[in-house]
């Protein structure tokens, strides 16, 4: 069955670094979203990408966050200068809007650690 | 705003017990409501959806009614196995085609003993 894949699993970075957590989304989707989940509290919505432009973002996705579709395959999410507060599970989904069952297929997520 | 919000955990329970998992909703418009579900290293997955009132969503033995008047949308299964061990997430959309974001609750770990 096709799924929606994540590297790394777990990505340690300093404060002040840049880190990309890539995503491969399942192949015949048009819709790409990241959204996040700090510890202990929601699953929040950060963008949702369509037609190689985005399409939707929350108050979170600020300048120092960008997300890219540099090949057909993969999807990305480039955080500039991380802060303590960007630490959190990121998770990567695809959706196929043509499809009835209006269901975004998730990857296991990446865990983003700033120290 | 639009939000979820769902029972704290952790949840335990001993095998066959019967599961609730409460979650109420507030939404402008008439949303449609999710259960998704994490199981160990993976991914989130869809469980169950319900797209307009009184809908009824089920899979693998779990179900969840879409209650207008009381804004809810829980989560139940008649008698739990081991294998059901997770964590399980409320979510609403606002666009029908699914397209859109989602808005989920903290989720809530429901471990089941033998």
């Amino acid at each position: 069955e096709p799924e929606v894949t994540q590297t790394p699993s777990h990505q340690v970075t300093q404060m002040g670094q840049e880190v990309i957590l890539r995503c491969v989304p399942i192949s015949n989707h048009l819709y790409f979203y990241w959204y996040r989940q700090i510890l202990g509290q929601k699953v929040e919505f950060l963008v949702s990408f369509y037609n190689n432009e985005i399409s939707e973002k929350s108050e979170i996705f600020d300048d120092q966050f960008s997300v890219e579709r540099p090949d057909g395959s993969n999807f990305t999410l480039k955080i500039r200068s991380t802060k303590l507060e960007d630490s959190a599970m990121y998770f990567c989904a695809s959706s196929d809007p043509g499809a009835s069952s209006y269901e975004q297929y998730f990857g296991p997520g990446t865990r983003l650690t700033v120290t | 705003g639009d939000s979820v919000t769902q029972m704290e955990g952790p949840v335990t329970l001993s095998e066959e017990a019967f599961l609730t998992i409460n979650c109420t909703y507030t939404a402008t418009g008439y949303p449609s409501l999710f259960w998704y579900v994490q199981y160990p290293g993976e991914g989130l997955q869809l469980l169950l959806k319900a797209t307009k009132a009184d809908d009824k969503g089920s899979n693998k033995g779990f179900e969840a009614t879409y209650r207008k008047e009381t804004t809810s949308f829980h989560l139940e299964k008649g008698s739990v196995q081991v294998s059901d061990s997770a964590v399980y997430f409320c979510a609403l959309s606002l666009d029908q085609t699914g397209a859109n974001n989602l808005f989920f609750g903290t989720g809530t770990r429901l471990t089941v003993i033998p």
